[in-house]
């Protein structure tokens, strides 16, 4: 079967930085996303890497190990609107998105 | 409109009854998607369309029907609610293949069916 990993809840501080990781296990794979969710509202778009590495986008990373079936989203300089679950989606081989369950990011002042 | 709308946004619905959740995008994307998020899951894709006139089944598709007129709009259809089918549904599109990525979502129907 197809799946998606990544932890429950984390908990970070203000001006900190978290690493936020997710695990996948699909029947092909053409893409990696990384989605922002803030409660109650609607999925925003973060980042998308399909070749091994580092995507740098501001405050926000992303990094790729097809290898390893890992990504990872890193958070810099974490302010208090970053609370908010971060969702991770891989494209399959018939390019349809499995999505994780998500990750809630809780900031602590 | 700018961007993807869907209506109503929260809705309380008696079992057995049949309900449509409207989605209409003014981006011109051929691709839409349906998606319903629970608890502790990932979303799950409902139906999607590639383009208008096509529609196609995702994992969760029972129960649930929709339709593709035209580019615009992407209904989806109850057509007899169970509880089961508490969710919020959002509906996104994209323009293009899905391998360049950016999915637009609109704000969400929160549904409860008692």
């Amino acid at each position: 079967g197809q799946n998606i990993d990544q932890p429950t809840e984390m908990t970070a501080t203000e001006g900190a930085i978290v690493q936020i990781n997710c695990t996948y296990q699909t029947s092909g794979f053409n893409g990696l996303f990384w989605y922002q969710q803030h409660a109650g509202e609607a999925p925003t778009f973060l980042s998308y890497n399909v070749l091994d590495g580092l995507e740098e986008k501001g405050r926000f990373s992303s990094f790729l190990s097809r290898s390893k079936g890992y990504s990872y989203l890193l958070l810099k300089e974490l302010q208090m609107k970053d609370s908010a679950s971060y969702l991770c989606a891989v494209s399959d081989s018939n390019y349809q998105l499995i999505w994780g369950a998500g990750t809630k990011l809780i900031i602590k002042p | 409109i700018a961007g993807i709308t869907q209506a109503p946004t929260s809705q309380i619905l008696a079992a057995g009854r049949r309900m449509t959740l409207r989605c209409t995008q003014d981006m011109r994307h051929n691709a839409m998607y349906w998606y319903r998020q629970d608890l502790g899951l990932g979303l799950r894709l409902i139906h999607y369309s590639n383009t208008a006139g096509t529609t196609g089944k995702g994992e969760v598709p029972d129960g649930y029907s929709v339709s593709r007129a035209n580019t615009d709009d992407f209904p989806l259809t109850l057509a007899s609610a169970v509880p089961s089918q508490t969710s919020v549904y959002f509906c996104a599109s994209t323009n293009g293949a899905m391998t360049t990525g950016e999915l637009f979502f609109g704000e969400g129907s929160r549904l409860t069916v008692l």
